[in-house]
């Protein structure tokens, strides 16, 4: 059973481009999260999604910041016109329905955004 | 969100046992006690939780104190595999429990 996948796993945008993140979830699993990860600083929560739907977006920034996780697919985090402070590492995690009370989320390996 | 101190960094031995220590004085009776770790380049790896008795897996114990004020992960043979950032970790049983929220955790080192 494979991991959770994320890609890229680096990503290099220049200020005011767009940056697309892909995660695709461990098979089973319809709740995705994500985090992101400033240098130095703990894993924040982001947003968390289940299939088609956003159900707790509370740690997104209000502006440029978006998220997805069609019915087919992988869940996708946008990031439209990008800036230095956008760099990090963006971490996505799955979940399946039965252990969600639990709190048992499976990470990806990350993706790495640099900003120039 | 209730808030847990761990020690900066640790340092322990190959093969043998590490005690990392949580601290969670204002931890609500719902609240679970998760532990993660984060491997350099990596992303984090569950390793345990638990609510208000002792457990047990694969990979380590964690020790509940009595009034839940405290929390200890329990390596019982380090391995050069196990140097990483340990994080401790509160949720609710309810609502947003899902929404982790790491600190900066504890750096274990392991001396070959």
């Amino acid at each position: 059973n494979a991991g959770v996948m994320q890609n890229p796993r680096h990503l290099v945008r220049r200020r005011g481009q767009e940056a697309r993140l892909r995660c695709s979830p461990m098979k089973g699993h319809s709740h995705v999260y994500w985090y992101r990860q400033l240098p130095e600083e703990g894993l924040k929560f982001m947003v968390y999604l289940q299939k088609e739907n956003i159900i707790d977006e509370s740690g997104m920034p209000k502006e440029r910041f978006s998220a997805e996780f069609p019915k087919e697919g992988p869940s996708i985090l946008r990031i439209q016109q990008v800036v230095r402070g956008d760099s990090a590492a963006y971490f996505c995690a799955s979940s399946p329905p039965s252990r969600a009370d639990y709190n048992e989320q499976f990470f990806g390996p990350g993706t790495r955004l640099t900003v120039l | 969100d209730a808030k847990t101190t761990q020690p900066n960094s640790m340092e322990s031995n190959e093969e043998e046992p590490v005690h990392l220590p949580c601290n969670h004085s204002t931890i609500s009776g719902t609240d679970y006690i998760h532990w993660y770790r984060q491997l350099p380049s990596q992303g984090p790896e569950y390793v345990i939780h638990g609510l208000t008795s002792n457990v047990n897996n694969r990979m380590a114990s964690l020790a509940i104190a009595e009034d839940r004020k405290s929390s200890t992960l329990i390596l019982h043979r380090a391995t050069l595999r196990d140097a990483a950032v340990y994080y401790c970790i509160l949720s609710g049983s309810g609502g947003s429990n899902y929404k982790l929220t790491f600190g900066k955790g504890t750096l274990l080192t392991v001396n070959p």
